[in-house]
């Protein structure tokens, strides 16, 4: 299995523009967790869906981030309008149903100017 | 609400003496507890879990944990440390009754030839 991908591996954007980060679970898991890393905070979760369905986003920081799973193979994470602060490094993980733990994507780093 | 400390940010190790990096939690229910190690610029790698059963659990590269009820700790060792164990490790809890995971604030292990 090539594991979860996520893409792009790198992003720089201006402050203001739309950001849309792409995940791709491993196939037959049916969770999905989007996290995102800061040396200041460390990982912090963001919202993870069970079968498309978002469970939880409180983890959300406001109402510029989104998220969608139109389908158990593809999840968005979208930053709009993107600020400086949102600079880190946004990972995608899956864990399949009955399993303990989840497997996490490479990241993409984003970069905001 | 489910939480992991991880007390020591660095951990530094000559190569062959074992190793030790440390991790309590704090849980409502059964604790699931786990370990992940992150090399730079990727994403986290599962390294162990418990679940139940037996207290020590092995896991990927020579790595064990033990899990320790009375001390809510999950501390993860192995016995003789290499150099490319060096990384940032990150331990993680989970309550039975949810979903979602919580991540310690990762300790940084270097291994010194």
């Amino acid at each position: 299995d090539a594991g979860v991908i996520q893409s792009p591996r790198h992003e720089v954007t201006e402050m203001g523009q739309e950001v849309t980060l792409r995940c791709k679970p491993i196939s037959g898991h049916n969770s999905l967790f989007w996290y995102r890393q800061t040396m200041m905070r460390g990982l912090e979760l963001l919202i993870y869906f069970n079968n498309n369905v978002p469970i939880d986003d409180s983890g959300m920081p406001e109402d510029r981030f989104s998220a969608k799973m139109p389908n158990a193979s593809f999840s968005t994470l979208k930053i709009q309008p993107s600020e400086p602060r949102d600079s880190a490094v946004y990972f995608c993980a899956s864990r399949g149903d009955g399993s303990y733990e989840q497997y996490f994507g490479p990241g993409t780093r984003l970069t905001v100017t | 609400a489910q939480s992991v400390a991880q007390p020591e940010d660095q951990v530094n190790v000559a190569e062959g003496n074992p190793l030790t990096v440390k991790c309590t939690y704090s849980v409502s229910g059964n604790p699931y507890l786990f370990w992940y190690v992150q090399y730079p610029n990727r994403g986290l790698q599962f390294l162990l879990k418990y679940i139940t059963g037996d207290n020590l659990v092995k896991g990927s590269y020579g790595f064990e944990a033990e899990f320790n009820k009375s001390q809510t700790s999950f501390h993860l060792k192995k016995p003789s440390a290499l150099v490319s164990d060096s990384a940032l490790y990150f331990c993680a809890v989970r309550d039975g009754n949810n979903n979602d995971m919580r991540f310690g604030a990762g300790t940084r292990l270097t291994v010194k030839p």
